[in-house]
């Protein structure tokens, strides 16, 4: 069985200030891929990352980047120098090789910048 | 950019009413799977389908639930009875080929049992 937990249910930040949203992940599978996704108020799922489970390198995209730890399951992700446009809720998810390649999304988690 | 698309964007029904909510996946894409969202909550999977049958479905996809892919282009979901429980936002995605590859989400469908 598959799970994501994120454990943060809402932040609130002011404008430019860093935030990290955390996802710890379960599964059985030794070959997986990790997501994150944003869901803006107008209610789509945008893809933001993929990661798969041999890859341990960090990556940055602009003002975004995403801590992967295998020895801990999470996949942590990083917003810099935060923006009232990044106001959403994000999710991150889960999929593997043995269960069909389905996603298993976490809670996920409601973030709100303030200007 | 090719995109998934939905239809409708809201559709509101009475209960007991069957309601089928369209998809188009983009052309090159192999697989094809509906996901739901209860107001507030996460993203659940119902049902995958890939070389014109089922491959994978959750405990919610119930007989209640079909999918189909009448044609070429058109992946439809279909709530043969609907319960006041299945108010929800029903998202499509898809994926190219390999199981490396992204699933690509729709804009989703708001369905509203009343």
């Amino acid at each position: 069985a598959q799970k994501v937990t994120q454990a943060q249910t809402e932040i609130s930040v002011v404008e430019k200030e860093d935030v990290t949203l955390d996802c710890v992940y379960e599964t059985r599978d030794t070959t997986y891929y990790l997501f994150w996704y944003k869901q803006p108020p107008s209610g789509e799922l945008v893809f933001l990352i993929r990661r798969n489970s041999f890859d341990e390198q960090n990556e940055i995209s602009g003002r975004y980047s995403w801590n992967f730890q295998k020895s801990t399951s999470s996949f942590n992700f990083t917003i810099t120098a935060s923006q009232v446009v990044d106001s959403a809720v994000y999710f991150c998810a889960l999929s593997a090789n043995n269960a069909g390649n389905m996603l298993t999304f976490g809670g996920g988690t409601r973030l709100m910048v303030k200007p | 950019e090719p995109e998934v698309t939905q239809t409708p964007s809201h559709q509101v029904t009475q209960m007991g009413q069957e309601v089928i909510l369209r998809c188009v996946p983009i052309s090159n894409h192999l697989y094809f799977y509906w996901y739901r969202q209860i107001l507030g909550q996460k993203v659940e999977f119902l049902v995958s389908f890939y070389n014109n049958e089922i491959s994978e479905k959750s405990e919610i996809f119930d007989d209640q639930f079909s999918v189909e892919r009448p044609d070429g282009s058109n992946f439809t979901l279909k709530i043969r009875s609907t319960k006041l429980e299945d108010s929800a936002m029903y998202f499509c995605a898809s994926r190219p080929r390999a199981s490396t590859d992204t699933q690509y989400f729709g804009p989703g469908t708001r369905l509203t049992v009343l």
